[in-house]
């Protein structure tokens, strides 16, 4: 069964602190996979966007990387603002069927991320 | 910006009635989805449509339907509305074709159910 388990289900830190959020699949066979910031009550944004071949992607603080072969996925985030605090969403896709299926993506539960001053 | 439009932002109703949600996508996209997200959960696909085609259902109630026209905007109808249908309904656009591409959100519809 296609799963995306994330970790930790929420987090608080110290603003200006770095953390690391992780995502684990077991989506078969792997198209791709995204990590979306949410700010609440607001809709996902997307952050960034990785294919099998890529190891590590970079948005500004955001840093996130793949293992496709341990099906592993981080979320690094580096001198935390407070404008960081948000539920932090992974999303793996599946090949096969349609492109562009949502029947092809999984969602993660997300990770809250509170960032105090 | 993420270019897809949903209205109304916010929407409070009784028990027992039925409401519209509309949602544009960004210009050039095909594909719309719905999503539903309750309180502090995850969101929960319910349907999407490609090119006024629905492509793919998920856990979506009887009582709610959807469509798209071709104009490529869609709307979202819930009927006979209960407490727990109280959520934010969130609309994505895709371009729908090749691998599965980047989603773009809309910032919700807030639905209250008294």
């Amino acid at each position: 069964k296609n799963q995306v388990e994330q970790s930790p289900q929420s987090l608080i830190i110290l603003e200006g602190k770095n953390c690391t959020l992780q995502c684990n699949y077991t989506v078969s066979p792997f198209s791709n996979l995204r990590w979306y910031k949410q700010d609440t009550g607001r809709g996902p944004v997307s952050l960034t966007i990785m294919t099998f071949s890529e190891n590590t992607k970079s948005n500004g603080r955001y840093t996130a990387t793949l293992d496709a072969d341990t099906k592993q996925s981080s979320l690094h985030i580096t001198a935390s603002q407070l404008s960081d605090s948000a539920s932090y969403i992974c999303v793996v896709s599946a090949l096969g069927g349609y492109g562009g299926s949502q029947g092809n993506l999984i969602f993660g539960k997300g990770t809250k991320l509170s960032v105090k001053p | 910006d993420s270019g897809v439009t949903q209205t109304p932002k916010h929407l409070i109703t009784a028990t027992g009635q039925r409401v519209t949600l509309r949602c544009s996508p960004r210009s050039g996209d095909l594909s719309v989805y719905w999503y539903q997200q309750s309180l502090d959960q995850g969101l929960q696909f319910l349907i999407q449509y490609y090119n006024g085609e629905e492509r793919a259902k998920g856990n979506i109630l009887e009582r709610f339907s959807a469509q798209q026209f071709p104009d490529l905007h869609s709307e979202l109808n819930l009927s006979s509305l209960e407490l727990g249908d109280s959520a934010l309904y969130f609309c994505a656009s895709g371009t729908g074709t090749g691998r599965p591409g980047e989603l773009f959100f809309g910032e919700g519809s807030r639905l209250t159910v008294l």
